[in-house]
């Protein structure tokens, strides 16, 4: 079955770069027909999504106009994964951060979530 | 910042039904199928309902999804103390270049 794990730092600087990167199986980073997208929770702004990465002949991104100036989403196929870099991170950029699949199956919903990751911004 | 309104709490005793809804725009709901998901406390988000009221394998059909205009619904009926969760609507927004949009959740308490 597909799995997406999750890695990265649960602890970063103000101004720094947040980066998290999220590891597929079963699934194919490449895949003609889903969509790997970035989410992220904290009690202030509830579940909010970030951007996605996806392969349609070539390579997509889109990005949330919140983050826009500071968010790259980079998919690696050599390692089957994907990335997430959040440029000069803030306090409010304290959430939980979350990898997920969309499509499949199952329309544009994210059906695949990766566990979570907690990120904490502070000095 | 969520532009799905969902009321913030819900509750019934088991074996009753509960229903949830979600208030959108022209721009999300009005134009794009709605998902839903359930999050357990602790837990990541689990797609529930998606393609406004499909059901995924292994989800019970006590739950049920609709869409009407610019609403949405959740619906579960015969309430069980494991339904107790986080629910959220969700839907793509086709403003601002398009982006993806969650609802602001909705408690549900098994009594």
């Amino acid at each position: 079955q597909v799995q997406l794990q999750q890695s990265g730092p649960g602890l970063v600087k103000p101004s720094q770069t947040l980066s998290l990167t999220c590891a597929i199986s079963g699934d194919s980073v490449s895949s003609n027909s889903a969509a790997w997208n970035w989410i992220r929770q904290s009690p202030a702004r509830g579940l909010e999504w970030l951007g996605r990465t996806y392969y349609r002949s070539k390579w997509y991104n889109d990005y949330a106009v919140s983050v826009k100036s500071r968010i790259t989403i980079n998919p690696d196929t050599s390692k089957n994964q994907f990335s997430l870099q959040l440029n000069s991170v803030t306090p409010e950029d304290t959430a939980v951060y979350y990898c997920a699949r969309e499509g499949g199956t199952a329309g544009d919903a994210f059906d695949i979530w990766g566990q979570g990751t907690m990120v904490t911004v502070s000095s | 910042q969520s532009v799905l309104t969902q009321p913030p709490s819900a509750s019934g005793t088991p074996g009753q039904r509960v229903t949830i809804s979600c208030s959108g725009s022209s721009s999300n709901i009005g134009s794009n199928t709605v998902n839903w998901y359930q999050q357990l406390p602790g837990t990541a988000p689990k797609f529930l309902i998606y393609n406004n009221n499909q059901r995924p394998s292994g989800v019970p059909d006590r739950f049920s999804g609709s869409k009407s205009g610019t609403s949405a619904s959740l619906a579960i009926s015969g309430l069980q103390s494991e339904d107790e969760a986080d629910y959220y609507c969700a839907a793509w927004d086709d403003s601002l270049n398009g982006f993806y949009v969650f609802g602001t959740g909705t408690k549900v308490t098994v009594l």
